[in-house]
């Protein structure tokens, strides 16, 4: 069964500040590995996946995140910090299994970004 | 404009009454999925459906059921038989090849009293 562990329910960084943002998973499959946010009272948006062609991956709005098969992480990183980061971002891991694509999905960090 | 649709964006009920949630693609998506999304309890999947007139239940289909007449609308009905119906619904769609990505609405707000 596959699974998602992100650690750190909420996180706080300065603007300007490295964000790191953890991810753990397991899989019995080679995984397909998502980052997705949520800004409140709204849905989810992609922000990158790994799919296996390449360990690092970029996304969108500056967001990266590098898969390490020995460590089974996945973690999300952003250079410099912006206000607008502040929103609550979601890990998830995707098996098939019985012709359905089951995703998985972490409980979520919240980033919050001080001025 | 491609995407997906929710409506309304929030809902009240008394409880005891049953409530059907819309969403609606046009992403020309097969599989179409709703999750139940709680604080602190990340996103928890109800029902699932890859073709139309045919959905599976997912890890938390007690008390909610969902049809799929046409591949663009997948609604869920929350009935009175949940427990604890107060959350955040979310629908998310996605193509039905291998592990791709899925899409989601922006949400519906239940509030039950």
């Amino acid at each position: 069964a596959q699974s998602v562990t992100q650690l750190g329910s909420h996180v706080s960084v300065s603007e300007g500040a490295l964000v790191l943002l953890r991810c753990n998973y397991s899989s019995s499959v080679p995984p397909y590995l998502f980052w997705y946010v949520q800004y409140p009272n709204q849905g989810l948006q992609l922000l990158l996946k790994y799919t296996s062609a390449a360990t690092l991956v970029k996304g969108i709005n500056g967001f990266e995140a590098e898969f390490k098969k020995s460590e089974t992480s996945f973690h999300l990183t952003k250079p410099s910090a912006h206000m607008s980061d502040a929103a609550e971002y979601f890990c998830a891991v995707s098996e098939v299994g019985g012709g359905y694509q089951k995703v998985t999905f972490g409980i979520g960090t919240k980033l919050q970004v001080i001025p | 404009d491609g995407g997906i649709t929710q409506s309304p964006k929030y809902l009240f009920r008394k409880e005891g009454q049953n409530v059907t949630l819309s969403c609606e693609q046009n992403l020309n998506h097969d599989a179409m999925y709703w999750y139940r999304q709680d604080p602190g309890q990340g996103l928890r999947l109800i029902y699932y459906s890859q073709i139309v007139n045919d959905f599976q239940k997912g890890d938390i289909a007690e008390g909610y059921s969902v049809s799929r007449e046409k591949k663009e609308s997948f609604p869920l009905t929350v009935t009175s038989a949940q427990k604890n119906p107060t959350a955040f619904y979310l629908c998310a769609s996605s193509p039905i090849r291998e592990r791709n990505e899925q899409y989601f609405g922006p949400g519906t707000r239940l509030t039950v009293t």
